[in-house]
């Protein structure tokens, strides 16, 4: 079975800087997809970035960035230049990626606060 | 309309009695997941349809739960003999195929609480 933790309950940052967020998992498995999701206050949830695990290029989308180190199963988020809108709940997620279908693991999320 | 439709928004019950939430998910999309969110436990699968095969049900924490989708769209789930434990928002998703993108559009939730 799959695992994921996030291991900061709560962050806050200052508009305009820079913060990382912090995750890792845990399997046996070699290919994989790792993603972030945004749950903004009483709003729904979204994808906002996603990683091939076969793929050793770090993902990019605009301010958002990761940081994939396979070998220590780590896949932190950094936000670039943070606007109040970013305010949410972040969760990691794993899935195999493996035939006929997968779910996702998801971890207990981080939220998230930007302030003035 | 667009998105995945969730209803009721909010739910309160008695404990015992029987609840059914139902999710509208994205025209098209042949799959559908239901997932249990509990205050700092995070996302927890609970079940999963995808076109006509039969459901993934290995999520769901007890045969008080229950789910079905009618012809391959609409979903309920449904709860019987509710407990507090059972207060959680339940989230639907839905995506256009099963598989490897990953990219789950969710609703906004159904937030049942059990008195």
């Amino acid at each position: 079975a799959q695992t994921v933790t996030q291991s900061q309950p709560e962050m806050s940052v200052q508009e305009a800087e820079t913060v990382t967020l912090s995750c890792t998992y845990d399997t046996s498995e070699n290919n994989y997809y790792l993603f972030w999701y945004k749950q903004p206050p009483s709003r729904q949830m979204i994808l906002v970035i996603r990683q091939e695990a076969y793929k050793q290029q770090n993902a990019t989308e605009n301010r958002f960035s990761v940081n994939f180190q396979k070998a220590a199963k780590s896949f932190s988020l950094k936000i670039s230049d943070s606007q109040l809108g970013d305010t949410a709940m972040y969760f990691c997620a794993f899935m195999k990626s493996s035939l006929p279908y997968s779910t996702l693991t998801f971890g207990k999320g981080t939220m998230l606060l930007v302030s003035p | 309309g667009a998105g995945v439709s969730q209803s009721p928004s909010n739910k309160v019950t008695e404990k015992g009695k029987d609840v059914e939430l139902r999710c509208d998910p994205i025209s098209g999309h042949t799959a559908l997941y239901w997932y249990r969110q509990s205050l700092g436990q995070g996302l927890e699968f609970l079940i999963y349809f995808q076109g006509n095969s039969a459901p993934d049900k290995s999520g769901l924490p007890s045969d008080r739960f229950s789910a079905e989708r009618t012809g391959g769209s609409v979903s309920t789930l449904t709860i019987q003999r509710t407990q507090q434990e059972d207060s959680a928002v339940y989230l639907c998703a839905s995506s256009f195929q099963s598989g490897n993108t990953g990219e789950l559009f969710f609703g906004e939730g159904s937030r049942l609480t059990v008195l």
